[in-house]
């Protein structure tokens, strides 16, 4: 089955300074990889998602990039603020609809 | 966007007891749901999925006679923890998605077995 690798599990940020996580996949049948951020005592908040279709994709201060020949992923925050201290998730699935597995998690504080 | 509630959010119970958690989707009609296990500071395992009408898929490792998952309707599906023990405690969660929609996550529901 599938298995997600996420590095670092802590990152810690000067506020306005760029962050970066990195995410590995073990099955190359996978499709879809959507990045969640949780923030405590919540439940994880989708904040973008890539198709194996597309090598990056851009939100505002976010981005995601995808190499699938060497199967890993990386999410940049740009200009990074006090409320972008969370705990951010990679995953990794065959689609949408289809389940998808978890990296062991990133913890970014952002330091004033 | 769409919205995932799920119920209680916090629940206290004796060991032994069975715990109902509800997930509803409110906003759109989920084809499938899933089941998540998350403990302190760990990543969310997946624990079962869930389609409306049929029976639901378990993860290796998970009993699927002590977490008994119900999917009756596209907009409700429920989990229920039977016989409840200490090492039952943690952070439950549900998701919901419908055709080409995202995962959309519920708040988690907290269960503490004393």
């Amino acid at each position: 089955g599938e298995n997600v690798e996420q590095h670092p599990s802590t990152l810690s940020v000067q506020e306005g300074d760029s962050a970066v996580i990195k995410c590995t996949y073990s099955d190359s049948a996978s499709n879809y990889f959507p990045w969640y951020k949780q923030e405590l005592g919540k439940g994880p908040q989708l904040i973008i998602d890539i198709r194996s279709n597309v090598g990056e994709k851009k939100d505002q201060r976010i981005a995601v990039t995808l190499n699938k020949t060497a199967k890993h992923f990386s999410l940049h925050i740009t200009e990074t603020q006090p409320e972008d201290s969370a705990v951010y998730f990679c995953a990794a699935g065959l689609g949408r609809d289809d389940k998808i597995i978890f990296g062991k998690g990133t913890r970014l504080h952002i330091l004033p | 966007g769409a919205v995932v509630s799920q119920h209680p959010s916090w629940v206290i119970c004796k060991s032994g007891t069975s715990v109902k958690i509800e997930c509803r989707s409110l906003d759109f009609q989920a084809t499938t749901m899933f089941w998540y296990r998350q403990f302190p500071k760990q990543s969310l395992m997946l624990m079962a999925t869930s389609n409306e009408g049929s029976k639901a898929t378990y993860e290796q490792g998970v009993e699927k006679d002590k977490f008994l998952i119900n999917h009756a309707s596209l907009t409700l599906s429920t989990l229920t923890v039977t016989s409840a023990h200490p090492e039952d405690s943690s952070f439950y969660i549900c998701s919901a998605t419908s055709g080409n929609q995202p995962q959309h996550f519920g708040d988690g529901t907290r269960l503490s077995i004393l």
